[in-house]
């Protein structure tokens, strides 16, 4: 099976713009969430789509959103960029094997802010 | 708040030596246990996981892993590492309070393998 892929692998904005992540998940795996990695911060959690449906959400501003499509494919959205929202944003699908969900990473897009 | 700790920020080895890298969690119920791992360039990559039985689980390219409950303890290890086996390692944790599905990271292990 093809891994989980992410569009754009690279982005440059500039403060007050926005942005949008693509992730297309494994094929079969209903559920794609999202995290941030920074060299500050680690790996956050952003949000989880099952069935295209928000089912958990981390602890960001209202200006990082997302949707989920029916074939579930992702995208993730964040408005009003902030020099701190430069990142490396993951996405992961998951899907049941061995008695439980397990996440699998995308490449990640790397997005900087100027 | 739930949390994941990894208490090795960095360990430097040299090939043949044995790693054992620990990770601890501060939720007391049910718990699935990851570690992942991050070779340069690379994106995260599962080495293993644990949802339930044999506490002793074993993983990709010779790791291995315990999860001793009563310690809130999921160590990772190897008997003997490889130069290819620098990485950044991440400890993770799902079914943490209100969580779901959602993966709690450890802050990481850089680990660097000399020859």
């Amino acid at each position: 099976k093809a891994g989980v892929t992410q569009t754009p692998r690279y982005l440059i904005k500039t403060r007050g713009q926005q942005v949008t992540l693509s992730c297309s998940p494994i094929s079969g795996h209903r559920s794609v969430s999202w995290y941030q990695q920074t060299p500050g911060q680690g790996l956050q959690f952003l949000f989880e789509y099952f069935s295209e449906t928000q089912r958990n959400k981390g602890n960001f501003p209202g200006r990082f959103s997302g949707r989920q499509f029916s074939n579930s494919r992702s995208e993730m959205n964040v408005s009003t960029l902030e020099l701190g929202d430069s990142a490396l944003y993951l996405c992961a699908s998951s899907g049941v094997s061995g008695g439980g969900e397990t996440q699998y990473f995308g490449p990640g897009t790397r997005l900087l802010v100027l | 708040a739930q949390s994941v700790s990894q208490h090795n920020h960095h360990v430097i080895l040299s090939e043949a030596a044995s790693l054992e890298l620990g990770c601890n969690y501060s939720y007391g119920g049910t718990v699935n246990l990851f570690w992942y791992v991050q070779y340069p360039g690379q994106h995260l990559q599962l080495l293993l996981k644990y949802f339930s039985g044999d506490p002793l689980v074993k993983g990709i390219k010779g790791f291995e892993a315990e999860f001793i409950k009563s310690k809130f303890s999921f160590n990772l290890r190897k008997p003997s590492v490889q130069w290819s086996d620098t990485a950044e390692y991440f400890c993770a944790v799902t079914g943490l309070t209100g969580g779901g599905n959602k993966l709690t990271f450890g802050t990481g292990t850089q680990l660097k393998v000399e020859l």
